[in-house]
């Protein structure tokens, strides 16, 4: 089954401080493309950060960057400086490079404690 | 520049019900998929249709079908709605096929009584 799996149903983290999303994937393309959403309270899902499966460098994005491991099919996200307004559910999910459909993960719930 | 917009924001409806719901794209963007997200879940991939094709359907039975205008815009209809049809329905917009990135609308929450 082509499935994405997020362990971490809710995290919290001091704000400032640094926090670590974890997701794993399974997949039997070689081509294909990672994805970190946020889904603030407002229900707009919102585009954080993208890893392309051919690139070797892990991507970044301010304050958001990831750690991409292709052989083990892992794709975490870690934000650095958590801010309140980080806080919300983030989503990991996979694109393949011919079927464009998005699978997407359970989700993880973001606290900020101020 | 508008971003992804959908209508209505909210809908209750019985079951044995039809429901519509609309989507309209970024302007550009030719290619429109539909989510459906059950609360306390991620999206589930319904629909893709791209230049009015339908270019790609998720796991779901036939009660549920859409369709892509001339302007892009589109449509999810679903017939005979069932308790398990309630959810955040989520529209999302891309400049073509297959392009990366996808713009979400803020979604139709849809109940189901």
């Amino acid at each position: 089954a082509q499935t994405v799996t997020q362990s971490q149903p809710e995290m919290s983290v001091q704000e400032a401080e640094t926090v670590t999303l974890s997701c794993t994937y399974d997949t039997s393309e070689s081509d294909y493309y990672l994805f970190w959403y946020k889904q603030p309270p407002s229900r707009q899902m919102i585009l954080v950060i993208r890893q392309e499966a051919y690139k070797q460098q892990n991507a970044t994005e301010n304050r958001f960057s990831v750690n991409f491991q292709k052989a083990a099919k892992s794709f975490s996200l870690k934000i650095s400086d958590s801010q309140l307004g980080d806080a919300a559910m983030y989503f990991c999910a996979r694109r393949g490079g011919s079927n464009y459909q998005l699978i997407w993960g359970a989700g993880t719930k973001l606290i900020i404690k101020p | 520049d508008a971003g992804v917009t959908q209508s209505p924001t909210h809908l209750i409806k019985t079951r044995g019900q039809h429901v519509t719901l609309r989507c309209s794209p970024i302007s550009g963007h030719k290619s429109v998929s539909w989510y459906q997200q059950v609360l306390g879940q991620g999206p589930q991939f319904i629909f893709q249709y791209y230049e009015k094709e339908e270019r790609g359907r998720g796991n779901f039975p036939d009660r549920f079908s859409a369709r892509q205008f001339p302007n892009y815009s589109s449509e999810l209809n679903v017939n005979a709605l069932l308790l398990g049809d309630s959810a955040l329905y989520l529209c999302a917009s891309s400049f073509r096929e297959g392009y990366n990135e996808q713009f979400f609308g803020p979604g139709t929450r849809l109940t189901v009584l």
